[in-house]
């Protein structure tokens, strides 16, 4: 079936150490995106990328940085976390083209920050 | 600005009807979109509306008025499984979408 893959499903990290989400997509959607969910809270885009077009959320912290080596993998990279990050990361696609627009979301990251 | 408002919590009972507003205000507008999302899960899409008036999808139906800026999702015969949070988000001008923070929804036997 077509999917959206993300991996791990929990990452736990110290604070202040590198770590690397993964995602990745059987879709050939031309869409990535990646947003952060607080509990209760509605999802907050970072960035997206429209094929190899990246867009930074104005306040997308400098924290936080992606790459999109070909169109089915993304990742995003937390340079130093802090306890403030902790949180889950979806990542989600899109075609692009045509409507409705539906973005397709993977099971998420739970990043955990000790 | 942007904004996206709906209620944080609702309750209800099993075999019930539910109805969850959310009102909107976005730069454009592209459509309105409704999802699932069951705790410590992603969000899965329900519907979209760009045009007023009901689309109907089994027991889930979705509302919009687009001179009013509100949509509606209604639940009908609720079963336990649907306890979970439903997020209103409006599609922009530039086709990003706008999240509400979620209707948390409870239900009882």
């Amino acid at each position: 079936d077509a999917m959206v893959i993300q991996n791990p499903r929990y990452q736990v990290t110290q604070f202040g150490k590198p770590v690397t989400l993964s995602c990745s997509q059987t879709l050939n959607h031309n869409v990535m995106y990646w947003y952060q969910q607080k509990s209760s809270q509605a999802p907050k885009l970072l960035f997206h990328y429209y094929d190899k077009d990246f867009n930074n959320e104005a306040d997308t912290p400098d924290n936080f940085q992606s790459r999109r080596p070909n169109t089915s993998f993304c990742f995003l990279d937390i340079r130093s976390p802090g306890l403030g990050d902790a949180a889950m990361y979806l990542c989600a696609t899109s075609s692009g083209t045509g409507h409705p627009y539906e973005q397709y979301f993977g099971p998420g990251t739970r990043l955990t920050v000790t | 600005g942007q904004n996206i408002d709906q209620p944080t919590e609702m309750t209800a009972t099993e075999g019930a009807i539910v109805q969850i507003n959310c009102t909107y205000q976005t730069s454009g507008f592209n459509g309105l979109f409704w999802y699932q999302q069951h705790a410590g899960e992603a969000p899965t899409f329900l519907s979209y509306n760009v045009l007023d008036g009901l689309e109907e999808k089994g027991r889930f139906s979705s509302f919009l008025s687009r001179s009013k800026g509100y949509s509606y999702l209604l639940l009908k015969e609720l079963q336990m499984k649907d306890s979970a949070s439903y997020l209103c988000a409006g599609m922009d001008s530039n086709y990003q979408l706008i999240w509400g923070a979620g209707t948390k929804l409870i239900i009882k036997p």
